[in-house]
C-alpha cells in the first residue's frame, strides 16, 4: 500500500469550507483513494472514493490531480458534527496483504462555532 | 439492516481474566475483521475471516482467538487479559474482501479496559 502522509488536526468554524489534503507520492496505477470518517466513540465510515480528477456526492468532494501524488477532500460548508478524525487510505483492490484496511493517525478536523 | 452490532459497549477486566467480544452482521457479507485502536492511533488487524469456518490472523493476533461457525457472527476471545490489550476493538465486515474499491461497515466499538 501507499503511504499516505496528511495533517494531524485541522481548526475551522461552522459555515465554512474545509479542504483536508492528502499526499501519496508512491501511489500505483491500480491504487485508489478512499477516505473514512470516524466520530468520537464510533467506528469509521466510508465517505467517498476516487482514481482521478474529481468525485461528489452528497457528504464530499475528492480532487485528484493528473499525477495522483496528492488528493483533497473537501467538505463544503461544515457544521459542528463535522468535527472528527478524517483518514485517507491508499491502495489496490486486494487493500493490506490480509485484506484489511490500514489505517493512520488520520487529520483530526475540529469545527468551531 | 443494523448492520454490524457489537457486545458489550464496555467492559472491565481484571488481569487473567478472559472474555468474549460479541460481533453480529445482518448484511449477509462474508468478509469480517476485528480490529483494536490504541488511543489516538489508527487501527490495526487482529483477525480476519473470509466466510464461516476459514479464520486467519491479521497483525496483532497474539492473546486473541477467533471463531467463525455461521456467516453472521464473529465472536473475538480474549484469553488471560492484560493490561496491553486496553483498546477499543472495532468489529467490520464487506462483501469483499478488504477491496478498497469496496465499503467497509464497522460496529460502534468496545471499549475494554484491563487492570
Amino acid at each position: 500500500l501507499a503511504k499516505t502522509t496528511q495533517p494531524i488536526s485541522m481548526d475551522s468554524y461552522e459555515g465554512q469550507e474545509v479542504n483536508i489534503t492528502c499526499s501519496h507520492n508512491n501511489i500505483a496505477t491500480n491504487d485508489y483513494i478512499t477516505w473514512y470518517q470516524q466520530f468520537p466513540s464510533q467506528g469509521p465510515r466510508f465517505i467517498i472514493q476516487g482514481y482521478k480528477t474529481k468525485v461528489t456526492n452528497e457528504v464530499a468532494s475528492l480532487f485528484i490531480p493528473a499525477d495522483r501524488k496528492s488528493s483533497t477532500l473537501s467538505l463544503p460548508r461544515v457544521s459542528l458534527s463535522d468535527t472528527a478524525v478524517y483518514y485517507c487510505l491508499v491502495g489496490d483492490k486486494g487493500g493490506g496483504s490480509q485484506g484489511n484496511l490500514i489505517f493512520g493517525k488520520g487529520t483530526k478536523l475540529s469545527v468551531k462555532p | 439492516n443494523a448492520g454490524v452490532t457489537q457486545t458489550p459497549k464496555f467492559r472491565i477486566l481484571k488481569i487473567g481474566q478472559s472474555m468474549t467480544l460479541q460481533c453480529t452482521q445482518d448484511m449477509n457479507h462474508n468478509y469480517m475483521y476485528w480490529y483494536r485502536q490504541d488511543p489516538g492511533m489508527g487501527l490495526k488487524l487482529i483477525y480476519y475471516s473470509v466466510g464461516a469456518g476459514i479464520t486467519d490472523k491479521g497483525e496483532v493476533p497474539n492473546g486473541y482467538n477467533v471463531s467463525r461457525s455461521t456467516t453472521e457472527d464473529f465472536p473475538l476471545r480474549l484469553e488471560l487479559a492484560a493490561p496491553s490489550q486496553t483498546s477499543v476493538y472495532f468489529c467490520a465486515s464487506s462483501y469483499l474482501r478488504g477491496a478498497l474499491t469496496d465499503t467497509q461497515y464497522f460496529g460502534p466499538g468496545t471499549r475494554l479496559t484491563v487492570l
